[in-house]
């Protein structure tokens, strides 16, 4: 099956520094989602982003579907960024779907 | 917006009790899901509903059991509970896969925090 991994696992910041998450997938997907999930343990919907490059504020993230990476750009980082960051890919086999995480880049940015 | 809610953030239950946690989505959505989070583990699928009294078990359905009677409301029932049971359980809710790609966009709960003694 398809294999989703996340680098790097474990990131500190200083807060205002910037930082750039990857995540690799194995083979073709359907779509990709970017997660926060937070201290309290809710997953927050960041982006949700299949191909091509969207802005939100301090975050950007861009899919290179043909070359099967994504990235998550975090600028001037805030204390409230810290948390666990996930990718998820969607993938299809033999007409089902099927959701596959990574594992994860936990963040931490202190003041 | 969509929202997901789940009916406790928190639960300490005894080995043998029958528990019940409750999902309910609120945006008609199809699918819907129950993963269990554990240090070092990831996320994991127990079971999903793609329709009204559908199931279908995920990765990890042993010790678990499901029900959609509504649309907007997905039950996990651990008909035993177990220590090992102990985890964070998160219910997602997703339309269905279709021809548009947006359908696959996922929308988790809260969570809830099962401690089994």
């Amino acid at each position: 099956g398809i294999q989703v991994e996340q680098s790097p696992p474990d990131l500190i910041l200083q807060e205002g520094a910037n930082s750039t998450l990857r995540c690799n997938f194995s083979d073709s997907v359907n779509n990709l989602q970017w997660f926060h999930q937070n201290p309290w343990g809710q997953l927050i919907n960041l982006f949700y982003i299949p191909s091509g490059t969207k802005q939100n504020g301090r975050l950007s993230a861009t899919t290179v579907a043909t070359e099967r990476y994504s990235l998550l750009y975090i600028s001037s980082s805030q204390t409230t960024d810290s948390g666990v960051y996930f990718c998820a890919v969607v993938a299809s086999t033999s007409g089902t779907y099927k959701y596959i995480f990574g594992t994860g880049t936990r963040l931490k940015v202190l003041a | 917006d969509v929202k997901v809610t789940q009916s406790s953030r928190y639960l300490v239950k005894r080995t043998g009790e029958k528990v019940f946690l409750e999902c309910v989505q609120d945006m008609d959505h199809e699918n819907m899901f129950w993963y269990r989070q554990d240090p070092g583990l990831g996320l994991r699928l127990i079971y999903f509903s793609y329709d009204v009294k559908m199931k279908e078990k995920g990765d990890i359905p042993e010790g678990y059991s499901v029900s959609r009677e509504k649309k907007e409301r997905f039950s996990l029932i651990l008909e035993s509970a177990s220590t090992n049971q102990t985890s964070m359980y998160l219910c997602a809710s997703s339309l269905r896969p279709g021809v548009a790609a947006s359908y696959n966009e996922q929308f988790f709960g809260p969570g809830t925090r099962l401690t089994v003694l």
